[in-house]
């Protein structure tokens, strides 16, 4: 599976629309991107996925260039309970199921 | 529809004894991957069991084994446990077997070794 590479952390306030975003030089040709969010002591969430230009659904948006090269996941006016760690997956049909998770991106979200 | 379910919760064990792990996923669901988190490592896959045989297997001891049964429940086992051996244990469960199909996990296992 490609590496990624994300902040390993983000601040941000109430109410702002805060963008992750995810380096992915080597994706591959049928890799996809998967975001998942993880609250303490909980197992991770899926939260969208996507192959190419931008996917949108209720919880966020997820944009993705031409080049497939990174992406960006957008949440759109956060919340004290959107702090949590964002992972970025990228992966693709090869009958591997194992999700490999990196560092991912800590967001604090302030009042 | 019922999430997925770890059983128990928390557990505390001694160094050298050996704990059973259980994942009921959710109804329907064929597939069932284990994952060790620490504060250290992160998420790291240990292995993944799809119709009862296990498809996929991290990088880790022969400590750790698995086995799935018929009607998707999933147990994992760590013989000899090491202090190390400390983490948050979660499953996952999904349809199918392949990265695309949405994993949900369950709140996961809490394991201390003392």
């Amino acid at each position: 599976l490609a590496k990624t590479t994300q902040p390993i952390s983000m601040d941000s306030y109430e109410g702002q629309e805060v963008n992750i975003t995810c380096s992915h030089n080597n994706i591959a040709t049928n890799d996809y991107i998967t975001w998942y969010q993880q609250f303490p002591s909980q197992g991770p969430r899926f939260i969208i996925q996507g192959y190419k230009t931008k996917v949108t659904n209720e919880v966020a948006s997820l944009f993705i260039p031409a080049d497939r090269k990174s992406s960006t996941l957008s949440l759109p006016r956060v919340s004290l309970s959107d702090t949590a760690v964002y992972y970025c997956l990228v992966g693709g049909d090869t009958g591997r199921r194992a999700l490999t998770f990196g560092s991912g991106t800590r967001l604090q979200v302030q009042p | 529809k019922a999430g997925v379910t770890q059983t128990p919760r928390y557990l505390i064990k001694t160094r050298g004894q050996q704990v059973t792990l259980s994942c009921s996923p959710i109804s329907g669901h064929r597939s069932v991957s284990w994952y060790q988190q620490t504060p250290g490592q992160g998420l790291q896959f240990l292995f993944e069991y799809f119709s009862e045989t296990q498809r996929n297997k991290g990088n880790f001891p022969g400590r750790f084994s698995g086995r799935q049964f018929s009607n998707s429940r999933s147990e994992m086992n760590v013989s000899t446990l090491e202090l190390g051996d400390s983490a948050l244990y979660l499953c996952a469960s999904s349809y199918e077997i392949d990265v695309l199909s949405e994993a949900f996990f369950g709140q996961g296992t809490r394991l201390t070794v003392v």
